[in-house]
């Protein structure tokens, strides 16, 4: 069974760095892509960044591109997801999820962590 | 990047009642999008991907179907754990984006 838990979520003042963890188990980390998506409190869902299963390619969203670094372990069977210059609009439940396998390459996320909450604040 | 209309944003229902929720892609997706599911304080749920295959373990109340650019999710007879919030969400190109959901509502 495809096990996601996410960790690292705190309150960071604007401006600030955090690094999110997700801890994999269950399936073969290195053979798939990784997603994150949030989620702002009572909002809808925002796709954030995909890395590939070798940690070669990497996307992100417009909003978090140059500010957020998407990495992994594949030794650690880990993501993360390094976040700098953090503003208030970043706050939000952060999710991993793994993505679905079925296109050969870069797909949809399928299966789901349960989130952790992130709130920028002074 | 793609934009992603979904409406209704809120559905006032009934249990029995056919739902649909529609998604408008602002350019040609290729078949390449999901639909997933999401109760308060839960992680998404899968429900549908390339447009109209149903994921494994899904009721076959949902199906999926798609037009051109408008993508539609069916629930054929609306449960009562259907109520819940659904997005639809383009994986053709980068960045993905999602639609801004749907509120399926007790009438």
């Amino acid at each position: 069974e495809v096990h996601l838990v996410e960790s690292g979520g705190v309150v960071v003042q604007p401006g600030g760095s955090l690094r999110l963890s997700c801890a994999a188990s269950g399936f073969s980390f290195d053979d798939y892509t990784m997603h994150w998506v949030r989620q702002a409190p009572g909002k809808g869902l925002e796709w954030v960044s995909l890395i590939s299963w070798d940690g070669t390619s990497t996307y992100y969203a417009d909003s978090v591109k140059g500010r957020f670094t998407i990495s992994r372990d594949n030794g650690k069977n880990s993501l993360y997801l390094q976040m700098d210059s953090l503003r208030t609009d970043d706050t939000a439940f952060y999710y991993c999820a793994r993505d679905s396998g079925e296109c050969g390459g870069d797909c949809f996320p399928a299966d789901w962590g349960q989130g952790t909450l992130v709130t920028v604040s002074s | 990047d793609i934009q992603m209309t979904q409406s209704p944003s809120t559905l006032s229902t009934s249990v029995g009642d056919r739902v649909t929720i529609a998604c408008r892609a602002s350019q040609s997706l290729s078949g390449w999008l999901a639909w997933y599911q999401q109760k308060p304080g839960k992680a998404p749920k899968l429900l549908i991907y390339t447009a109209s295959t149903l994921q494994s373990g899904v009721p076959s109340r949902f199906s999926g179907s798609a037009s051109g650019t408008e993508f539609t999710l069916t629930i054929s007879s609306l449960q009562p754990d259907d109520f819940a919030t659904y997005y639809c969400l383009q994986y053709h190109s980068y960045p993905y984006t999602f639609g801004r959901g749907t509120i399926l509502e007790i009438k």
